[in-house]
Formats: C-alpha cells, sequence, structure tokens
C-alpha cells in the first residue's frame, strides 16, 4: 500500500540558515505533491505544488524538488525566520477528485 | 481561513450518543473532505465528496457517515461515538482548477467519554 515518509523528529535550525525537510513515498506515482503548513491549533495551510513532469519549483523563500525516480520531494526554506517555526505536511495525490494522502509532517524549530 | 467554517468547535460527548459535526462553505467549491488528526497519524480522510448529493468512503470510515444535500453543506455523523473517534476533525475545500489546493476549516476538537 502507499506509504508517505517524513521526519517524524523535530528540526531545529538557526535563523538565516536553509531549513531542508524530505518527503519520500513507496508504492505509488502521484502525479503532484503539495507541501502544507501547518501552525498549533489551526487547519494545514497550502503552501506549494509540484507536478510530476516538473523537477523544481520556487516561491519566495520556498524551493521544492520532486524526483520521481528517487520517489523523493525536498522542501527548501531559505533565510530560514523563527515565524518559519511550524508543522510541515507533504501530501501526494492519490487519485481522482483532488484527493490527496498526506504524510505526518516534519516539525520545524528556527531559533533565533 | 478561505470562507469555510466548522460547529462545533468543540465537544465533549459520552460513549455511544450520536455526534454531528457540521462544515460550511462560501466558495462554492465542488469538494469537500473530512479528515481526523491524531498524533503519529497525521491526517486521514474520512469520507469525501464531489458534488451534492455525491459522496465515498476515504481511508478511515468504518463508524462514520455523511450527508450532502447542499453545496455549502458537509455533514460529519458519528452514529454512536467510541472513545477510538476522540480526535481533531478537519473540513477542507477544493476546486477542480489551479494548484488544486485544499482549504482547511479550524477544526473540531471531539473528546469521547
Amino acid at each position: 500500500s502507499q506509504k508517505i515518509e517524513q521526519n517524524s523528529e523535530a528540526l531545529n535550525i538557526q535563523e538565516g540558515k536553509t531549513a531542508t525537510l524530505t518527503c519520500n513515498y513507496t508504492n505509488y506515482s502521484p502525479a503532484y505533491l503539495q507541501w502544507y503548513r501547518q501552525d498549533p491549533g489551526r487547519g494545514p495551510v497550502f503552501l506549494l505544488l509540484i507536478r510530476e513532469n516538473e523537477k523544481e519549483k520556487r516561491k519566495e523563500r520556498l524551493k521544492v524538488t520532486f524526483d520521481t525516480t528517487l520517489k523523493q520531494s525536498l522542501f527548501h526554506i531559505t533565510a530560514s525566520q523563527p515565524a518559519d517555526s511550524a508543522t510541515y505536511l507533504c501530501a501526494l495525490e492519490s487519485g481522482g477528485y483532488q484527493k490527496v494522502t498526506f504524510g505526518t509532517g516534519t516539525k520545524l524549530q528556527v531559533i533565533p | 481561513d478561505a470562507g469555510i467554517t466548522q460547529s462545533p468547535r468543540h465537544k465533549v460527548t459520552e460513549t455511544g450518543t450520536p455526534v454531528t459535526l457540521r462544515c460550511h462553505q462560501t466558495e462554492n467549491h465542488r469538494y469537500m473532505y473530512w479528515y481526523r488528526q491524531d498524533p503519529g497519524h497525521g491526517l486521514r480522510l474520512i469520507h469525501y465528496s464531489y458534488g451534492v448529493k455525491d459522496t465515498d468512503k476515504g481511508e478511515v470510515s468504518d463508524g462514520y457517515s455523511v450527508s450532502r444535500s447542499k453545496t455549502e453543506d458537509f455533514l460529519l455523523t458519528l452514529e454512536s461515538a467510541t472513545s477510538s473517534q476522540t480526535s481533531v476533525y478537519f473540513c477542507a475545500i477544493s476546486e477542480s482548477q489551479g494548484d488544486y489546493e485544499q482549504y482547511f476549516g479550524p477544526g473540531t476538537r471531539l473528546t469521547v467519554t
């Protein structure tokens, strides 16, 4: 069955550095992959989508890569700020009606 | 939050009682979803709707039913609540264009005692 893995341990980085989060998946070939941000007590908020035929997508300080051979997506936040501290979820397209399957998320803490 | 509300926001109920959670949108989006979020499991899809009166099961649908009689409302019912259904429930909406982003409601924290 489809399996999505994100680092379950929290990622702590220094302000100004680049944060890199990983999303690995198995037993599936999604047409697209999304990244969401979730703050405590709130619903997830969409950040970026990358399609299977795209290698890289950028939006301001965010960069996402998608390697369909490795079955992996990397999510980068450059020049990280304390306000970037949150849990980041990857979500894979899972079969019509815009359904996606979410990973368990990685908690990012940016230290001033 | 993009014109999507959930009610109630918090609820405590006893095992065996029926519970209905409501999701209301003002965006006229076609697709609506119910998820539950639990530590260690992340967000899991319970049921989804692809139009009025068109619904289908998700990954964890046992013990849950849904109804969508109007575009704007999607109801999730626990026919007989169990302690394993204690969770945070999120509703989401989406449209079939653009980046297919899902917009989430603020969530409902349900405790079954």
